[in-house]
């Protein structure tokens, strides 16, 4: 059963600090790992997408992967109020046209 | 706007009813995807097609059956549901990596429909 973990908070941090979210899962043969937002009411959107350990940057978003402890992240600097949503974590195991597994999501607050 | 497009995007319908949810996708993709999202669970995976065959069926109830006529259009044709069957139905799509391009596998999702079964 492959199984995907976020703490579902809500986590809360300050506008202009670092927020980051955290990710584990159980199939230790997954090769993507993609964050998505999801704001209430709306569809998931992508954040990033990583495939090789060690961390990937795009503009104020860092996604940082290790494989040997299962274990993926997200760092958002500088948070803004309009980053406060849910973000979801999904994992996948093959190439291909394979199906994500998802995390519950963590719901990230931006208190101004 | 991702590209793929869901009709309808709310739909109310008792348990004696039939009826069908439509996905379209306009991004040149060959895999398509069903997910249903319930209040309080992570996103599950229900149908995998790719190149128009189905590659996965995730345990889901006959109650629900899907049809992909083509790579770029996906329905769910739903009978009889039961009211825990309410959700936010998601459709999604993606490159197929076997196709030859590396890292072209990210899905992409459709607005969803909201489902309430009386």
């Amino acid at each position: 059963q492959k199984e995907v973990e976020q703490n579902s908070g809500p986590l809360s941090v300050p506008e202009g600090a670092i927020a980051s979210l955290n990710c584990t899962y159980s199939d230790r043969v997954s090769q993507s790992f993609f964050w998505y937002r999801q704001y209430s009411g709306k569809s998931p959107e992508l954040i990033m997408s990583i495939y090789s350990n060690g961390d990937k940057e795009d503009g104020r978003f860092t996604a940082q992967l290790n494989k040997a402890s299962q274990y993926v992240s997200l760092l958002i600097r500088d948070s803004q109020p309009s980053d406060s949503a849910t973000y979801l974590c999904a994992v996948r195991s093959g190439g291909g046209a394979d199906g994500l597994t998802f995390g519950k999501g963590t719901h990230l607050i931006i208190q101004p | 706007e991702t590209g793929v497009t869901q009709t309808p995007r709310h739909l109310v319908m008792g348990m004696t009813n039939k009826k069908s949810l439509k996905c379209e996708q306009h991004l040149g993709h060959n895999a398509m995807y069903w997910y249903k999202q319930s209040a309080k669970k992570p996103l599950e995976l229900m149908f995998v097609y790719s190149l128009e065959e189905r590659v996965e069926n995730n345990s889901v109830p006959s109650r629900f059956s899907p049809e992909c006529p083509n790579s770029s259009h996906l329905f769910l044709h739903l009978h009889t549901l039961q009211p825990e069957d309410s959700a936010l139905y998601l459709c999604a799509s993606s490159q197929d990596q076997a196709s030859g391009i590396a890292r072209q596998e990210t899905q992409y999702f459709g607005p969803g429909t909201r489902l309430l079964v009386l």
